[in-house]
């Protein structure tokens, strides 16, 4: 079956650095990819690993490790503007649409 | 560049009645994926077409739900009739058939729906 694993809720402070991790059993795999959902708007992009290894961009960095079906988005300098929901999805085959996990709810406090 | 445009952005029905949403994809985006995201969890897919041909319609509830991309452009996603549990945020996305930014998908702002 298909499982994509990832904590609920995490709450953090400005400035601190936050680890969401995500763990995933996919019939396939052809990528993972992690989006950022603020209330009531539309997923947006944030990162994509096909490889393992971490992927740096700004202030987020994503890793996975394909052996372990693991992958966590890792967030610096925390601003408030990042309370969102984070989701981690799976590609398990190319030109298919993606296994989403529920989303981990993230809140920056001051 | 337009993003993934969608209407109507609310909609409030009754159960039994009937619904119908919009997606107009970004230009150039040969593939369009209509998501269902329940309240609390990630979205999932109903329905994935390439151009005008249905890739991927597993998870759809064909007594209930349809969907069509006649012109292989544009897109619209029915319920007839609605269930109570139908409640919920309909996201269209679309992405590039092929190329190197092929796995990247462009969400829409989404249509939530409640039933009553």
């Amino acid at each position: 079956g298909q499982n994509i694993d990832q904590p609920t809720e995490m709450t953090a402070t400005e400035g601190a650095i936050v680890q969401i991790n995500c763990t995933y059993q996919t019939s396939g795999f052809n990528g993972l990819f992690w989006y950022q959902q603020h209330a009531g708007e539309a997923p947006t992009f944030l990162s994509y690993n096909v490889l393992d290894g971490l992927e740096e961009k700004g202030r987020f960095s994503s890793f996975l490790s394909r052996s372990k079906g693991y992958s966590y988005l890792l967030l610096k300098e925390l601003q408030m503007k990042d309370s969102a929901s984070y989701l981690c999805a799976v590609s398990n085959q190319a030109g298919t649409a993606l296994i989403f996990g529920k989303g981990t709810t993230l809140s920056v406090s001051s | 560049e337009a993003g993934v445009a969608q209407s109507p952005r609310y909609k409030i029905i009754e159960k039994r009645q009937s619904v119908a949403f919009w997606c107009n994809p970004i230009s150039g985006h040969a593939t369009l994926y209509w998501y269902q995201q329940i309240l609390g969890q990630g979205p999932k897919l109903l329905i994935q077409f390439q151009n005008n041909g249905v890739v991927d319609d597993s998870q759809l509830p064909k007594d209930r739900f349809s969907a069509e991309r006649l012109k292989g452009v544009d897109s619209t996603l029915k319920i007839q009739p609605a269930k109570l549990e139908d409640s919920a945020v309909y996201l269209c996305a679309s992405s590039l058939a092929e190329g190197t930014r092929a796995y990247e998908q462009y969400f829409g702002p989404g249509t939530r729906l409640t039933v009553t």
